[in-house]
């Protein structure tokens, strides 16, 4: 399987802040990777597929970079409504995998 | 608007099978375009990948729970099948189906996700 880690886990910003959160492979998946914004009792939403590629209707204040084996995912201005839990997932392989998650909370 | 729901007993007891299904509607679940996934989250915890169903019919499923799961589609019902067999408390969980967007050269992420439904796992 291909491990996937994020960092931080935990992330305490201000309304404002540029935030970014770093998703590392265990080996290269090229670029075939999504990040994913989930709230409390909410099913996860896609933000950003193919590391970089932003969907449809995500503000464009979110932004993600990268390929090979380190990405990064970038909020640019936070705002209230972007205190959630973060997490990226590689589809290179059949054996799709997730990192744990990064929180972002108030500081 | 395609939209996913899954059902399917909030309760099950341990060594029994549980089973989900993921009603499809606004689209078809048959379509030669469309790909699922089963994902996963226990309680304060993160997301789990369970398994794969692409329209060519091929499944792949994570390592961990290979031997216990099976995931079918009923295109007369237009829904998704979960089964996953002989299950312990650890397989407490929210469950979602979700669709795939796939390319030509990956195995797709999810644009679409159900809500979700929680299975205990208890006597």
């Amino acid at each position: 399987d291909i491990q996937m880690t994020q960092s931080p886990s935990t992330l305490s910003a201000s309304v404002g802040d540029r935030v970014t959160i770093t998703c590392r492979a265990s080996q290269s998946i090229s670029s075939w990777l999504a990040w994913y914004q989930q709230k409390p009792g909410k099913a996860p939403k896609v933000l950003i597929y193919k590391a970089s590629s932003l969907e449809t209707g995500v503000p464009s204040r979110f932004s993600g970079s990268g390929s090979g084996t380190e990405f990064i995912l970038t909020i640019s201005s936070l705002q209230p409504e972007d205190f959630a839990t973060y997490y990226c997932q590689q589809y290179d392989s059949y054996s799709k995998t997730f990192g744990q998650g990064t929180k972002v909370e108030v500081k | 608007q395609l939209q996913l729901q899954e059902s399917g007993p909030g309760l099950v007891k341990p060594s029994e099978t549980l089973s989900l299904t993921c009603t499809v509607s606004g689209g078809s679940v048959r379509s030669s375009s469309y790909h699922w996934d089963w994902i996963r989250q226990p309680p304060g915890k993160g997301l789990e990948w369970i398994g794969s169903l692409y329209s060519t019919g091929s499944t792949f499923y994570s390592p961990s729970l290979e031997s216990r799961v099976t995931i079918s589609v009923d295109t007369s019902k237009s829904q998704l099948s979960l089964k996953l067999s002989s299950v312990t408390a650890a397989d407490t969980a929210v469950y979602y189906c979700a669709r795939l967007a796939k390319g030509t050269y990956d195995y797709g992420y999810i644009d679409y996700w159900g809500q979700g439904t929680l299975v205990s796992v208890s006597s």
